[in-house]
């Protein structure tokens, strides 16, 4: 019943490191999303695909990338990290895109000091 | 961009009592979705809507699918301690942005015992 797995659940990080925040799902679902939570928000689209080898901007792509070699897997990217980027972040993944609920994991909480 | 207006920010009730939230758009969705995020964990579905006018169940929870296909509401019958946490509205229409999520911002329930 693993669904949507994200690693890490935490990390601090200090301005101008970078990291890749880790996504994976065993539904064999086509579509793969991320998303950002700031406080008292709802959720922001950063990055989306459709299938593997297909990414495209959401809402909010700046100071990220991601890829997607495989169906399961959809890392996020951080290069240059910023204090804009604290922020609680979802995986999510679906069957399809229209008319399919999305399944989100449970975070990565990010601080950048 | 599409926006989702969600009311109310956050409601204080009585255990046993019933509760209302409800969401509203300036623009069309063919799909609501309905979640709930517990803290530290990622949004939940709780229930999802496909038609104008659709009334759906989930035991003690009741969304709706507004007629203008604008606005949909979530019922919540006597309430118990573990219902607390942050229910989500999102929307998705099915032009453009292959029909990404919007989500509103939340409203935070708490339920004295």
């Amino acid at each position: 019943n693993a669904g949507v797995t994200q690693t890490p659940k935490f990390r601090i990080l200090k301005i101008g490191q970078s990291m890749t925040l880790q996504c994976t799902q065993d539904m064999n679902h086509n579509y793969m999303y991320w998303y950002r939570q700031d406080p008292g928000m709802g959720l922001k689209l950063i990055y989306y695909s459709v299938g593997a080898g297909i990414t495209d901007k959401g809402e909010v792509p700046n100071g990220y990338n991601v890829s997607r070699s495989t169906t399961e897997d959809f890392p996020l990217r951080l290069e240059l990290a910023a204090p804009s980027q604290t922020s609680v972040y979802f995986c999510a993944s679906s069957y399809k895109g229209l008319g399919q609920p999305q399944h989100f994991g449970d975070g990565t909480r990010l601080s950048i000091l | 961009g599409q926006q989702l207006n969600q009311s109310p920010q956050s409601m204080f009730i009585q255990e046993g009592e019933d509760v209302s939230m409800n969401c509203t758009s300036s623009s069309i969705f063919n799909t609501w979705l309905w979640y709930k995020q517990d803290p530290g964990e990622g949004p939940v579905l709780l229930i999802a809507l496909y038609k104008a006018g659709e009334l759906t169940s989930n035991g003690r929870l009741t969304a709706q699918f507004g007629i203008t296909r604008k606005d949909s509401f979530l019922n919540i019958s006597a309430s118990i301690p573990s219902d607390v946490g942050i229910y989500f509205c999102a929307g998705q229409d099915y032009g453009g942005s292959q029909g990404n999520l919007i989500f509103g911002k939340g409203t935070k329930l708490s339920v004295k015992p």
